[in-house]
């Protein structure tokens, strides 16, 4: 079963600065899709960046990006010019491809609590 | 527009009794989830149907039901509610097998 592996419970940044988020995880497919998704005090979880395995070329949007390692399974998400409206919980989430045409849940990490600073 | 609505958004239970949380999405989405989420565990995956009559058990399935009638909805039952069933969860959708999943937004449970 794949496992995602968020080793940073609490991280903070001040605002303005840029911080990295780490995720790793462990499959043995090849397809694959993996996900940052980000959690405010509402609630909510919001979508906020998404990597397909067999692009090469990393994701961004806006000021998060992130640095896909495919070999080291290892998907960080980068924070640039922080705000207090990031603060919030983050958590990384893998979806598997299969090769036939069934489906998969996704299966998420346990999350990273990011502070801001002003 | 197009959502996914949970209810009730807070709902304290007594031990043993059993409960039914609703989740209702519009888009038409073949997939639903439904998630626990605790405090050191993020979001741990309970059940969940890829079409209608199609359920699943995931993770942590132990005292959960689901039952798939309609593409719409898909409730989640507590059979004899638990205070280890104690939690925030969270019903999502998806259209496709390799797309994003869409989150309600989560029924706080208390058992006591």
């Amino acid at each position: 079963a794949q496992t995602v592996t968020q080793s940073q419970p609490e991280m903070s940044v001040q605002e303005a600065e840029t911080v990295t988020l780490s995720c790793t995880y462990d499959t043995s497919e090849s397809d694959y899709y993996l996900f940052w998704y980000k959690q405010p005090p509402s609630r909510q979880m919001i979508l906020v960046i998404r990597q397909e395995a067999y692009k090469q070329q990393n994701a961004t949007e806006n000021r998060f990006s992130v640095n896909f390692q495919k070999a080291a399974k290892s998907f960080s998400l980068k924070i640039s010019d922080s705000q207090l409206g990031d603060a919030a919980m983050y958590f990384c989430a893998y979806r598997n491809i299969p090769e036939n045409s069934g489906n998969t849940p996704l299966v998420f990490g346990k999350g990273t609590r990011l502070s801001v600073i002003a | 527009d197009a959502e996914i609505t949970q209810s009730p958004r807070h709902k304290i239970t007594e031990t043993g009794r059993q409960v039914t949380l609703a989740c209702h999405q519009t888009w038409n989405h073949n997939n639903m989830f439904w998630y626990r989420q605790d405090l050191g565990h993020g979001l741990r995956l309970i059940h969940y149907s890829y079409g209608v009559q199609d359920t699943n058990k995931g993770e942590v399935s132990d005292g959960y039901s689901v039952s798939r009638s309609n593409t719409e909805d898909l409730p989640l039952t507590l059979e004899s509610a638990a205070s280890s069933q104690t939690s925030v969860y969270f019903c999502a959708s998806s259209p496709g097998r390799v797309t994003e999943a869409f989150f309600g937004q989560g029924t706080r449970l208390t058992v006591v």
